[in-house]
């Protein structure tokens, strides 16, 4: 049972305009959501995270928006650059649970 | 400072043959997890260690999986009598133990059953 949905395997978007990762998830136990990063070979690097207590986190180039009543997450990266190319993943989690529960990932490309 | 390692990166073996696969994690990260992501998948939680508290299993996929957590630092995961399902990335990653922390990756054993 997939909790944690990236509907979109694939997204390709050009250098310096706006990025605009999805991710639906369907446990409102949920509490706390992170997006990673990650290219080929190499384990997740984490990105940017958000409580269910905020809407919008923003680091750097990096926004992550939480719409809570439609459990909804999106990541929004302005503006892109080439080496942003990478699949990400979002993940979340119970309250008082550890487990990271993911979606399958979405692969970006930023065309030069 | 060092990021989690794991060992080795890359692992191939025949269909029931017993792997260990090893995992440091970060200095000072009092929690240690174990996923896997198989092919076009994502990440599945396997198991759990907070310091000497007793592990959570619960992800675990059958008995032929076990790890253990020596003096609260480097973890083993073993598979027992290896099938080809069990094909698949294996990835370790720490944390602080403290709530909503993110956790840090390493870059996992890509484990191949022939």
């Amino acid at each position: 049972d997939q909790q944690v949905k990236q509907n979109s395997p694939s997204l390709s978007v050009q250098e310096g305009r706006i990025s605009i990762l999805n991710c639906d998830y369907t446990n409102s136990m949920f509490d706390y959501f992170l997006w990673y990063k990650k290219y080929p070979a190499e384990g997740p690097t984490f990105l940017i995270s958000i409580s269910s207590i905020k809407d919008k986190n923003e680091d750097g180039r990096f926004t992550v928006f939480l719409n809570k009543s439609a459990k909804h997450l999106s990541l929004h990266i302005v503006p892109s650059q080439p080496g942003d190319s990478a699949v990400y993943f979002c993940a979340a989690k119970r309250n008082s649970g550890y487990a990271l529960n993911f979606g399958k990932g979405t692969s970006l490309l930023v065309t030069p | 400072g060092a990021g989690v390692s794991q060992s080795p990166s890359n692992k191939v073996t025949e269909k029931g043959k017993d792997v260990e696969l090893r995992c440091d994690p970060i200095s000072g990260h009092t929690a240690l997890y174990w996923y896997r992501q198989s092919l076009g998948q994502g990440l599945e939680f396997l198991i759990y260690f907070q310091g000497n508290s007793a592990p959570d299993k619960s992800g675990l996929p059958s008995d032929r999986f076990s790890a253990e957590r020596t003096g609260g630092s480097v973890s083993t995961l073993t598979i027992q009598r290896t099938q080809q399902e069990d094909s698949a990335v294996y990835l370790c990653a720490s944390s602080t133990g403290f709530s909503n922390q993110p956790q840090h990756f390493g870059d996992g054993t890509r484990l191949s059953i022939l």
